[in-house]
Formats: C-alpha cells, structure tokens, sequence
C-alpha cells in the first residue's frame, strides 16, 4: 500500500525558535497533503490542504504566517511552524492522497510530536 | 456540511468480548465511509472502507456496513484481543473526494 512518512517523529525546541516538519509520500505521487493537528484524547484538526506548486488552503482560525506550509514536489510538503510557543505545542500528522484516488481515501505519515519548552 | 458522530467513549472490554462503535453521519450525495486506527503515539492506519450503500468493510475481523437509509457505519467484531486498544475514528470523504472528515474518536482497551 501507499507509504507517507513524517519526519521527525519528535521535536523539542525552544520557545521563540522555528520548526520545520517534512511529510514525504514514499512510493506514489501525491497531488494533495493535508497537514492535522492533534490535542491529547482529542480528534484530528484540518489546518491545511496544500495541493502541488500553488498555495495552501487554510482552515478558518488558523494562521498562515504561522504555519508555513510548501508543497514543492509531487512527493513532498513541508510544515514549519514559525516563532513556536508552548501552545504550538501538539501532536502534528499529515496525509496524502493519491492521485486518481476518487474515494477519497488517505494515506497517513506517522506523526510528529512537537514539544516547545 | 458534512459530519460525524461516534458514540462517546472510553470503552472498556475484556478479551474476545464483542465490540460494537456506533458512527453516524451526515452529508450530501453518496459519501464514502472510513474507519481508521490510530494505536499510541503513531498516525492513522486505514481499518476498513466502504463506498456505496450496503457495501461491508471490513479487515482484521473488524467489519461496518455502509447503511444509506440510517447513515450508519457501525463497527463490529465478534472477539477483540489485547491488540486492538486504540482509537477508532469513523470518517467520511464528501462526493468531491477532496477531503475527510472526521469523528471524535473512540478510545479502546482490551484486557486480558
């Protein structure tokens, strides 16, 4: 089956700093990531829909300038989280959708947990 | 919009007990339906899917029917084991495909 793979699985950082957060499809192409946030026994958040060379689509209240988001490749999107504070601190998971895929089935990378001190 | 709901958890069970998630939804059209698994500290792993009305899923001994008429997609398996204390979510991607969304989640723990 479709692989995606974060990277890295976890990160301590201090507060003020960036975070960048790679999601990689591994053997297929993807057109379409989405970027998921996630709280403690909470469910998946949709910040983003990053779609191959154009700009991301954000979810109303979450702040672009703050979560960057690239999707430069076919196989490729980036997060970074800019300027992190404590509150930015979560368990982020991207997803990716293979092309041609008309149920609209995912594919999950493992997550990656951020932790900002 | 679209919308799902799962019954509330945690649910609690002993092993080879049988195990019922309730999942319903709401949306437009003919959406497909999802169960994924999320065991701790990974992403989510794809259970099962269905795509059209009265279509059954299933994997791992887990199934759910896809039922138009209750917008129910209800997972079932007849004797859990230790193995699958996770979180379930039920999900459903819209006509267009485009998107999923998803339920609360329901946490799962098999004791011996």
């Amino acid at each position: 089956g479709a692989v995606v793979s974060q990277h890295p699985s976890w990160v301590i950082c201090k507060s003020g700093t960036s975070v960048k957060i790679e999601c990689r499809s591994l053997d297929f192409q993807a057109t379409t990531m989405f970027w998921y946030r996630q709280f403690p026994k909470q469910s998946l958040m949709l910040m983003a829909t990053s779609n191959e060379g154009s700009k991301a689509t954000y979810e109303q209240g979450v702040e672009k300038d703050k979560f960057l988001i690239n999707h430069a490749s076919l196989t490729l999107s980036t997060l970074t989280v800019t300027s992190a504070h404590p509150e930015d601190s979560s368990f982020y998971i991207c997803s990716a959708k293979v092309r041609a895929e008309v149920t609209g089935e995912l594919f999950f990378g493992e997550g990656s947990r951020l932790t900002v001190l | 919009g679209d919308s799902v709901t799962q019954m509330e958890g945690p649910v609690t069970l002993s092993e080879e007990a049988f195990l019922t998630i309730n999942c319903t939804y709401t949306a437009t059209g003919y959406p497909s339906l999802f169960w994924y698994v999320q065991y701790p500290g990974e992403g989510l792993q794809l259970l099962l899917k269905a795509t059209k009305a009265d279509d059954k899923g299933s994997n791992k001994g887990f199934e759910a029917t896809y039922r138009k008429e209750t917008t129910s997609f209800h997972l079932e398996k007849g004797s859990v084991q230790v193995s699958d204390s996770a979180v379930y979510f039920c999900a459903l991607s819209g006509t267009s495909g485009s998107r999923l969304t998803f339920g609360e989640g329901t946490q799962l723990t098999v004791n011996p």
